[in-house]
């Protein structure tokens, strides 16, 4: 395993349903950060962790979004009652936090439709 | 705040054509970190290059290459002698302090026609 691994690659869902996607980092890397991409945008934000500890989150992080990295290894992003607004692409990195923002490596991402 | 600003939304050129994007920030802090990624149609996202906000010296890798100004507060990357296969979009992204969240600006596509 050489990078960013991240699943499901798709996902459709109905309205109001919860989903959760899953982001595998690279092994030796400490920090993992979860972004979201709309169409024509770049990524926004949405929250990181060191670790197992969640270090940050961001505004666009509403309380019906929650991540979780229970070992410091893997992660889960879970979105409940999604809307139409969720649809996007929701990218996974990670960094090795060996020096201030070291460069972040991504996955393919888990792109959502909500219909 | 942090802002990064890519007013070229499409950029369209020829095969061995230079092609110049332009990358401006913004930001409080002193200590900042500059980073260009890479987008092909595949959607993942590629590193390029990461600069801190007191090294400005110009860096070359292979036919590309980026010019940093903090007197303008830009970071434009130039590739030389484009290829098809240069086709992506592409992002300038600015990130301060320790925690690493970078701000991404809202990208370049950049189409290479044989």
């Amino acid at each position: 395993d050489t990078g960013v691994s991240q699943d499901p690659r798709h996902k459709i869902t109905k309205r109001g349903q919860n989903v959760t996607f899953r982001c595998d980092p690279i092994s030796e890397h400490n920090r993992l950060y979860w972004y979201r991409q709309t169409l024509g945008q770049g990524p926004e934000f949405l929250t990181y962790f060191q670790n197992e500890a969640q270090l940050e989150k961001s505004r666009l992080l509403s309380d019906r979004f929650s991540a979780e990295r229970p070992k410091g290894s893997f992660s889960t992003l879970e979105i409940q009652r999604t809307e139409q607004g969720d649809s996007a692409m929701y990218l996974c990195a990670s960094s090795a936090a060996l020096t201030p923002n070291t460069e972040a490596f991504f996955g393919q991402g888990t792109r959502l439709t909500v219909v | 705040a942090q802002k990064v600003t890519q007013a070229q939304t499409e950029i369209s050129v020829v095969e061995k054509e230079d092609v110049t994007l332009d990358c401006v920030y913004e930001t409080r802090d002193t200590t900042y970190y500059l980073f260009w990624y890479k987008q092909p149609p595949s959607g993942e996202l590629v590193f390029l290059i990461r600069r801190n906000s007191f090294d400005e010296q110009n860096e070359i890798s292979g036919r590309y290459s980026w010019n940093f100004q903090k007197s303008t507060s830009s970071f434009n990357f130039t590739i030389t002698a484009s290829q098809v296969v240069d086709s992506a979009v592409y992002f300038c992204a600015l990130s301060g302090g320790y925690n690493n969240d970078m701000r991404f600006g809202a990208g370049t596509r950049l189409t290479v026609k044989p």
